[in-house]
């Protein structure tokens, strides 16, 4: 079974400061997708971004970035100029493609609390 | 920008009772899912849904626990007799056919059982 691993439960970082959150993840599969989510106070699970296993480059969306390192199983989200509404719960994800008799379904972390100060 | 909807946002509800939450997928994504987070801990994949059939559920969801989509747009989670740890916040998602395609979620209904 594939297990998802936040091993830091809390950061904080200043306003406009970069911010990296880590992520391991086991799996004996070869072709798998990794997200990122937020979820702020409201609660809400906003995505954040994706990674495909199968691509090399490292997914980008405006000010995050992840540092995919496939062979260490390694997936890092890095958040630069931070902003205050980026305080949140961010939870790594795992997904496996779709097999027979099974579902395409996330497996999560346990989540890390980021808080921006002012 | 579609978005998958839930009701209700809050509901409280007698230990021993039934309880249904709704939900409304983005309209044409055809995987559809309920999750849940206990307060403080990490969300927890319940069930899967997909062509009018169970495709996959977890060790979490017993016999107390039933999905129906009884019209083209309403996907429900009925928890059949409630108990204290039913408490939770439960989430519906939803994704579009293909491989790895985002799942994407509702804004939780937050269940207190009492």
């Amino acid at each position: 079974a594939q297990t998802v691993t936040q091993s830091q439960p809390e950061m904080s970082v200043q306003e406009a400061e970069t911010v990296t959150l880590s992520c391991t993840y086991d799996t004996s599969e070869n072709n798998y997708y990794l997200f990122w989510y937020k979820q702020p106070p409201s609660r809400q699970m906003i995505l954040v971004i994706r990674q495909e296993a199968y691509k090399q480059q490292n997914a980008t969306e405006n000010r995050f970035s992840v540092n995919f390192q496939k062979a260490a199983k390694s997936f890092s989200l890095k958040i630069s100029d931070s902003q205050l509404g980026d305080t949140a719960m961010y939870f790594c994800a795992f997904m496996k493609p779709l097999t027979q008799g099974g579902s395409e379904k996330l497996v999560f972390g346990k989540g890390m609390k980021l808080t921006v100060n002012p | 920008e579609p978005e998958v909807t839930q009701t209700p946002s809050h509901q409280v509800t007698q230990m021993g009772q039934e309880v249904i939450l709704r939900c409304v997928p983005i309209s044409n994504h055809l995987y559809f899912y309920w999750y849940r987070q206990i307060l403080g801990q990490k969300v927890e994949f319940l069930v899967s849904f997909y062509n009018n059939e169970i495709s996959e559920k977890s060790e979490i969801f017993d016999d107390q626990f039933s999905v129906e989509r009884p019209d083209g747009s309403n996907f429900t989670l009925k928890i059949r007799s409630t108990k204290l740890e039913d408490s939770a916040m439960y989430f519906c998602a939803s994704r579009m056919a293909g491989a790895g395609n985002t799942i994407y979620f509702g804004e939780g209904s937050w269940l207190t059982v009492v």
